[in-house]
């Protein structure tokens, strides 16, 4: 079935610093990518995404890039603040469905 | 506007009882999903319906879980028996027609000992 692979699973930044987090998706029928950030008990909020026919989006310091030959999308955040720390969430949605990814902790430390 | 809503927010059952979660989307939004998110994981799709009508519920465990959305309105998830791996957080989700986008809403976190 359709499955999204999701790398780190924690991530440690001084604050500053930029974070990388890649996902690899196996449909490539998926034509949509969105990011989400989930803070401690809370509800996933949406930070970026892209469709597929665009390589690159930015949003001042969030980025996603967009290879569709390889099947994969990364979020790129630079300028880390102790406020990005969270655990962030691919997802590729596959026809109607979407599929997450298993999460990234992402710690940016003062 | 307002969000999507989602009651009651916590519940402790004991395994084998039964439990009822109710999902009110964003007003207009035709599109309603059910997610399971088990700690340390990415959200699951259990159920997803277009107004009242099933789009996809192939990872509902249906000989437990059962979910309705009467009127292409608000909906209800329901788990019957309770088992101790049901423990997660649920969040329902909506999204207008046509729209990628999906808003969560806050959850209910279930315990289940």
């Amino acid at each position: 079935g359709e499955n999204v692979e999701q790398h780190p699973s924690t991530l440690s930044v001084q604050e500053g610093d930029s974070a990388v987090i890649k996902c690899t998706y196996s449909d490539s029928a998926s034509n949509y990518f969105p990011w989400y950030k989930q803070e401690l008990g809370k509800r996933p909020q949406l930070i970026i995404d892209i469709r597929s026919n665009v390589g690159e989006k930015k949003d001042q310091r969030i980025a996603v890039t967009l290879n569709k030959t390889a099947k994969h999308f990364s979020l790129h955040i630079t300028e880390t603040q102790p406020e990005d720390s969270a655990v962030y969430f691919c997802a590729a949605l596959s026809t109607y469905k979407y599929i997450f990814g298993t999460g990234t902790r992402l710690k940016v430390l003062a | 506007e307002a969000g999507v809503a989602q009651s009651p927010r916590y519940k402790i059952i004991e395994k084998r009882q039964s439990v009822a979660f109710w999902c009110n989307p964003i007003s207009g939004h035709a599109t309603l999903y059910w997610y399971q998110q088990i700690l340390g994981q990415g959200p699951k799709l259990l159920i997803q319906f277009q107004n009242n009508g099933v789009v996809d519920d192939s990872q509902l465990p249906k000989d437990r879980f059962s979910a309705e959305r009467l009127k292409g309105v608000d909906s209800t998830l329901k788990i019957q028996p309770a088992k101790l791996e049901d423990s997660a957080v649920y969040l329902c989700a909506s999204s207008p027609r046509g729209i990628y986008e999906q808003y969560f809403g806050p959850g209910t976190r279930l315990t289940v000992t």
